[in-house]
């Protein structure tokens, strides 16, 4: 079965600061990675789907990156604005199709 | 404007009560699924459907039940078999199994 973890649990950073949200799987036989956004008490919003022959996908100030063989994945968002508060979540589809997702990383961006 | 609607937006149950929770797709997307999720976890898949009148169990099925009449829509009822319904539920579409999920903004049931 496939384990989805996301460390740390919350993070705290000030305006500027580049994020760095990490995600481990225990499965390397995925299909693909996505990232998603969730604001409070909202459904997700996708951000980037990383296929499983990609080594990184970008797009605007966000840069994911994946390494199937060590099961980790990096979302990176440059120069964090107050706006990127919410909680980030990773979920691995495996070749069977089924999603596996993670606990999230909840951000705060401080003004 | 496209996309995927829940409702209602809260619900509360009785002791014993079943309730339906709606959710309908206008993305012409032949898959929908059903996540429950709990403060601290991951999303939890309770039921999918890939294509009209078919549906399989997730992992969490016990306690609810599903149909799949049309292919927009794939409401959710949670029986009284569900001790502890207390969760955010999100619905999902994609166009097929292998596609993005599209998320609804979600139902937060409640029990009384």
């Amino acid at each position: 079965k496939q384990e989805v973890t996301q460390i740390p649990a919350a993070l705290s950073v000030p305006e500027g600061e580049n994020l760095v949200l990490n995600c481990s799987f225990t499965d390397s036989a995925i299909y693909n990675l996505q990232w998603f956004r969730q604001d409070p008490g909202k459904g997700l919003t996708s951000l980037l789907l990383i296929q499983s022959s990609q080594r990184e996908q970008t797009s605007g100030r966000l840069n994911a990156s994946l390494d199937k063989s060590s099961g980790r994945s990096t979302l990176y968002i440059a120069a964090s604005q107050p706006g990127d508060s919410a909680t980030y979540l990773c979920a691995v589809r495996s070749n069977d199709y089924k999603l596996s997702f993670g606990a999230g990383t909840t951000v705060t961006v401080r003004a | 404007d496209g996309g995927i609607t829940q409702s209602p937006k809260y619900l509360f149950r009785k002791e014993g009560q079943n309730v339906t929770l709606s959710c309908e797709q206008n993305l012409n997307h032949d898959a929908m699924y059903w996540y429950r999720q709990d403060p601290g976890q991951g999303l939890r898949l309770i039921y999918y459907s890939q294509i009209v009148n078919d549906f399989q169990k997730g992992d969490i099925a016990e306690g609810y039940s599903v149909s799949r009449e049309k292919k927009e829509s794939f409401p959710l009822t949670v029986t009284s078999a569900q001790k502890n319904p207390t969760a955010f539920y999100l619905c999902a579409s994609s166009a097929d199994g292998r596609e993005t999920q599209y998320f609804g903004p979600g139902t937060r049931l409640l029990v009384l």
